[in-house]
């Protein structure tokens, strides 16, 4: 079974400073992890995807992720925060089994001070 | 536009009545799931087919929701008897086989129904 847990439900950063949303997962095969980003009132729209290539993937906007099996982890980084990347963001998790489902996290809401 | 499409986008409805949901996946993506997602949390995972299967429901899915995916294209999701607790955003997603594993979802904008 697989599940996703983001250690934060709420992260505050100043415009123009770096930006870290946690993630942690658990699966019993090799994962697909993702991030999705929700803005208010739009759909889900996909960030970045790790599929078993490069451990670090990097997506649109800046933003980039760091596969560490290790420490079952797929956190979410950018180096310098923009108004624009107030949002809901969701780590994903899919197993690799033909069964698997994709489970979402609680969400992060990040806000962007100026 | 070849993406995820769901109707209506909006639905009120009054306690009781029944309602249909559509949603048409990205075309020959052979995977379609459904979700719900409330006021400030995550999407839950609803129910999810391959093809015209049905390979899982949640238990979140009481007897009042069913869903089809007849011949494997579009699918509807209906609740019978509508509660006011069933308010929520129901969010459609499709995905391929890439050949090892799933690919991304790629998710529709909801339909939000409000139960009055």
């Amino acid at each position: 079974a697989q599940s996703v847990t983001q250690l934060d439900s709420h992260v505050s950063v100043s415009e123009g400073t770096p930006v870290l949303l946690r993630c942690n997962y658990s699966s019993s095969y090799s994962p697909s992890l993702f991030w999705y980003v929700q803005h208010p009132n739009k759909g889900l729209q996909l960030l970045l995807k790790y599929t078993s290539a490069a451990t670090l993937v990097k997506g649109i906007n800046g933003f980039e992720a760091e596969f560490k099996k290790s420490e079952t982890s797929f956190h979410l980084t950018k180096p310098s925060a923009h108004m624009s990347d107030a949002a809901e963001y969701f780590c994903v998790v899919m197993g690799y089994s033909s069964a698997s489902k994709i489970i979402f996290g609680s969400g992060t809401r990040l806000s962007i001070r100026p | 536009d070849t993406g995820v499409s769901q109707d209506p986008r909006h639905k009120i409805t009054k306690r009781g009545q029944n309602v249909t949901f559509r949603c048409d996946p990205i075309s020959e993506h052979n995977r379609l799931y459904w979700y719900r997602q409330t006021l400030g949390q995550g999407p839950e995972f609803l129910t999810y087919f391959q093809n015209e299967a049905q390979l899982e429901k949640s238990r979140l899915l009481s007897d009042r929701f069913s869903a089809e995916r007849p011949k494997g294209s579009f699918s509807t999701l209906e609740i019978q008897r509508t509660e006011q607790g069933d308010s929520a955003m129901y969010l459609c997603a499709s995905s391929t086989d890439r050949g090892r594993g799933y690919s991304e979802a790629f998710f529709g904008q909801g339909t939000r129904l409000t139960v009055v």
